[in-house]
């Protein structure tokens, strides 16, 4: 099994450009979550689905939209990038939600320059 | 406002003898307790939990002690091993939050051989 499958895993993207982090499971999970990572900060919650077609704001959703039209894939779109988007993404996914723990990708390094 | 607090940044072990990781947390909804362990460029991986129900869970050589009253967790390893060396996150949900986790800032652990 795949589990969590994150692209890219690096990615430098300048002030003002777009770019969409890709996040897709093979586990039939219907959580699925958005973290991003700070140095030496903990994970922030950014967005998060329940399901196909629902989706809802976390902690920091400032700049960041999503999409769920899949179980599999839960797409995060950055709009005109700013260095405060700096940051290590993880795509997370669960079938229980917090019971059965989470399921994080690899994540995606991103630096605005 | 930091609802899941580590506020040791590091701890560093000898090999074979316990490992210690606190975590308190400020809001009284939260029922739920995990822990991550994460290497290096790599995503979290689940780890142990607890319920608000219990005091006491126990997987191995972790064991995950929950103080209700004092607002504080806590995660033993026995015996530490130099494989333990990784960053340890502490994470809390609340029931009927969509299954949304809290993180704490995570502790690096060093277990010297």
């Amino acid at each position: 099994n795949a589990g969590v499958t994150q692209t890219p895993k690096f990615r430098i993207l300048k002030i003002g450009q777009s770019m969409t982090l890709q996040c897709a499971q093979d586990m039939n999970h219907n959580y699925m979550y958005w973290y991003r990572q700070d140095p030496g900060m903990g994970l922030k919650l950014i967005y998060y689905s329940v399901g196909a077609g629902i989706t809802d704001k976390g902690e920091v959703p400032n700049g960041y939209n999503v999409s769920r039209s899949t179980t599999e894939d839960f797409p995060l779109r950055l709009e005109l990038a700013a260095p405060s988007q700096t940051s290590v993404y993880f795509c997370a996914s669960s079938y229980l939600g917090y019971l059965d723990g989470y399921t994080f990708g690899s994540g995606t390094r991103l630096t605005v320059v | 406002d930091q609802q899941v607090k580590q506020n040791s940044p590091s701890l560093s072990v000898q090999e074979g003898r316990i490992s210690i990781l606190n975590c308190d947390y400020t809001n009284s909804m939260f029922d739920y307790f995990l822990w991550y362990k994460k290497y290096p460029a790599e995503g979290p991986t689940f780890l142990i939990s607890i319920s608000s129900i219990k005091d006491k869970n126990e997987d191995g050589r972790f064991t995950v002690f929950l103080n209700k009253s004092a607002k504080h967790l806590s995660l033993h390893i026995v015996p530490s091993q130099p494989g333990d060396s990784a960053v340890y996150f502490c994470a809390a949900s609340a029931t009927g939050a969509n299954s949304k986790l809290t993180f704490g800032k995570g502790i690096t652990l060093s277990v010297r051989p």
